[in-house]
């Protein structure tokens, strides 16, 4: 069983749908985070969640809309998506940077969205 | 705007060679240094972080930091196939990962 766990893998959608992403992380963590991957860019930070409060918003359209209903559990709501959004969406928790922790990320597989 | 630049690559080396892998980052103020390793189709791992100027050796993986030039490098050596992913770079300016700055990545290719 993998640390961070997200759902679907793969997801197809119209640019009329709504659909939702899931992401639970089994590591006891106090941070979330989404990250958007696309090809030949940087990964970008969209939302993070610390202790279940958005502390982050980079600039991201609200077709996306976070939400963190426990400190295990990030969703990212799916809403009017246009093409250029299909990218791999990344999960990722850690617990914040510390004495004796150096904050690493911990990603899941990702989510491979196609927006049609 | 925090930048990471990276070389793209691909980068191919033969097998038991080192690999070279260079990243540079506009923000002075930044504070720690991560290299992920990310194979295709899967997520990235930590495979190194560094702090301090100076080199960071951990098994065949080598981090080594100049702040003054705001350069970070990765070596890895001995090479080999399984190597074979792209390396992102992270910058850290803030203390939190909320200022986690990512490069592009470069792909690195061991040919046996």
């Amino acid at each position: 069983e993998t640390g961070v766990t997200q759902t679907p893998r793969h997801l197809v959608m119209g640019m009329t749908n709504k659909k939702s992403l899931k992401c639970e992380q089994h590591l006891g963590h106090n941070a979330m985070y989404w990250y958007k991957q696309s090809a030949k860019k940087p990964l970008e930070l969209m939302f993070v969640y610390s202790l279940e409060e958005r502390v982050e918003n980079n600039s991201v359209p609200s077709r996306f809309s976070p939400e963190c209903p426990n400190s295990s559990h990030l969703f990212l709501h799916l809403h009017t998506l246009q093409p250029e959004d299909s990218a791999l969406y990344l999960c990722a928790s850690s617990q914040e940077p510390g004495t004796g922790n150096t904050g690493e990320l911990f990603f899941g597989e990702g989510s491979r969205l196609t927006v049609l | 705007q925090k930048e990471v630049e990276q070389n793209s690559g691909p980068l191919s080396v033969p097998e038991g060679a080192i690999a070279s892998l260079n990243c540079t980052y506009s923000d002075r103020g930044s504070q720690s240094f991560f290299w992920y390793r990310q194979y295709s189709g899967k997520s990235p791992e930590l495979i190194m972080f560094i702090y301090s100027n100076g080199d960071k050796e951990d098994g065949r993986f080598t981090a080594q930091l100049n702040k003054a030039s705001q350069y970070v490098s990765l070596l890895i050596r001995d090479s080999q196939p399984s190597d074979s992913a792209t390396y992102l770079c992270a910058v850290n300016s803030g203390g939190s990962n909320y200022k986690l700055t990512f490069g592009k990545g470069t792909l690195l290719t061991v040919n046996p």
